[in-house]
């Protein structure tokens, strides 16, 4: 079982849909990041949590640090917002700034 | 400028060939990453240079050979490898590993051995 636990795998919206995606992780964190990686590679950093929400324009991340889970949330979604979701987390304690990746969520978002 | 560049964007090469990809960065971060990607799977971390110094090696084969030159500049020297070697590299940095600190990446390297 991996450490970091992602859904949905696959989601498919319709434009102006609220959409959510789950993280839940069963080690101590430190910190959880939601990245999202578009078609060709780049990885963008959307948020970095270690207690309570964060909202930058249409997204919202929150997490729960005694129940193990964040939640990443966009409004008004867009066929821009197409690309895969990635939830990862610094393990407490871990070595250096060592992440454990979720294995993503693939949002696309039609118009 | 919060831009983690990376050259080649692609590269395709053989099996006896030696290659060397690139990774350069201006915020001033002192930690430097190298991770590895295969479709449809999250990054797999290989490498991470804290102030110009290798502090983690994630078992990875001596066919990678990463080189940290200066503050600003990260390189990943290619050697001998295998077609399973073929997949995105992405680079990324943060200001320091010592406390949480955001990872800004790279556009990535598309490898592509034959």
């Amino acid at each position: 079982k991996n450490e970091v636990e992602q859904s949905p795998q696959n989601l498919t919206a319709q434009e102006g849909e609220f959409i959510t995606i789950n993280c839940s992780y069963s080690v101590g964190i430190s910190a959880l990041h939601w990245l999202q990686q578009h078609p060709g590679g780049g990885i963008v950093s959307l948020f970095m949590l270690s207690s309570g929400k964060k909202k930058h324009g249409r997204l919202i991340a929150t997490i729960n640090i005694q129940e193990k889970h964040s939640s990443l949330h966009i409004t008004a979604s867009h066929p821009r917002d197409s690309a895969v979701y990635i939830c990862a987390v610094r393990a407490y304690g871990g070595a250096t700034n060592k992440l454990i990746f979720g294995t993503g969520t693939l949002l696309a978002v039609q118009p | 400028d919060t831009e983690v560049t990376q050259t080649p964007k692609h590269l395709v090469m053989g099996m006896t060939n030696k290659k060397s990809l690139k990774c350069e960065q201006h915020m001033g971060h002192r930690a430097m990453y190298w991770y590895k990607q295969k479709a449809k799977k999250p990054p797999e971390l290989m490498f991470v240079y804290s102030y110009e110094k290798l502090s983690i090696n994630e078992s990875v084969p001596s066919r990678f050979s990463p080189e940290c030159p200066n503050s600003s500049l990260l390189n990943l020297h290619l050697h001998a490898l295998q077609p399973e070697d073929s997949a995105l590299y992405l680079c990324a940095s943060s200001r320091r590993t010592s406390v949480e600190e955001t990872q800004y990446f790279g556009p990535g390297t598309r490898l592509l051995v034959l």
